[in-house]
């Protein structure tokens, strides 16, 4: 069964830093981009990152940009966000998600099942 | 940015009727780049239409999408009990890829 597994979620201090991880089974990773997606208690969905296929392209979000970084490592099957400067508005159930092509704007067709991530001191 | 109005913001009915969600877009969205999700509590989103009208693999048929431009619908003809959950439309036609802010299925 194709899956995504996140961890690296937690609880840290406004400023703080957090990298999260994504890893991925039973499909070409390295054939399709992917995204992170957050959620907040209670709230919708936010796209907060995408990264091609080959990891060559990223796109942020407004919110995020200049404090979030979105990796890829194709060898490992992994997806990665370094997430610094963290703040309270930060707080979320982060998701990662597989494209359904090689581009980041695509639909979602693999989601992971979430890591939390809480902003308090 | 495009943003994505979802309306009825919450939808009761009881298990057997049909059931129609809009979202509308602030503009038009490029080649119909609009998905469906379905959440449930506690889960992740699942895919259940992408390019406006195209059911994601596993999907029952009575999932069905329509509309291209700036409206878009989701119907679901026959609801089952395990249908109640909030729904989302999300475009990826252009950047930054958005989403709505959901309607919520529940039973009357």
């Amino acid at each position: 069964e194709v899956q995504l597994v996140e961890s690296g979620g937690g609880l840290v201090q406004p400023g703080g830093s957090l990298r999260l991880s994504c890893a991925a089974s039973r499909f070409t990773f390295s054939s399709y981009a992917m995204t992170w997606v957050r959620q907040a208690p209670g709230k919708g969905l936010e796209w907060v990152s995408g990264i091609s296929a080959s990891g060559g392209s990223a796109y942020y979000v407004d919110s995020v940009k200049g404090r979030f970084t979105i990796s890829r490592d194709n060898s490992k099957n992994t997806l990665y966000l370094q997430v610094t400067s963290l703040r309270a508005e930060d707080t979320a159930v982060y998701y990662c998600a597989k494209s359904s092509s090689d581009w980041y704007f695509a639909a979602f067709d693999i989601w992971g099942q979430g890591t939390m991530v809480t902003v308090s001191s | 940015e495009i943003v994505l109005t979802q309306s009825p913001g919450t939808l009761s009915l009881s298990p057997g009727e049909r059931a129609t969600l809009s979202c509308r877009a602030s503009q038009s969205i490029s080649s119909s780049y609009l998905a469906w999700y379905q959440q449930k509590p506690g889960q992740a989103p699942r895919l259940l239409i992408y390019g406006a009208s195209s059911r994601a693999t596993g999907i029952p048929d009575r999932f069905s999408g329509s509309g291209s431009g700036t409206d878009f619908s989701l119907t679901i003809s026959r609801l089952e009990p395990e249908d109640f959950a909030v729904y989302y439309c999300q475009q990826y036609g252009s950047s930054p890829g958005t989403f709505g802010q959901g309607t919520k299925l529940e039973i009357k």
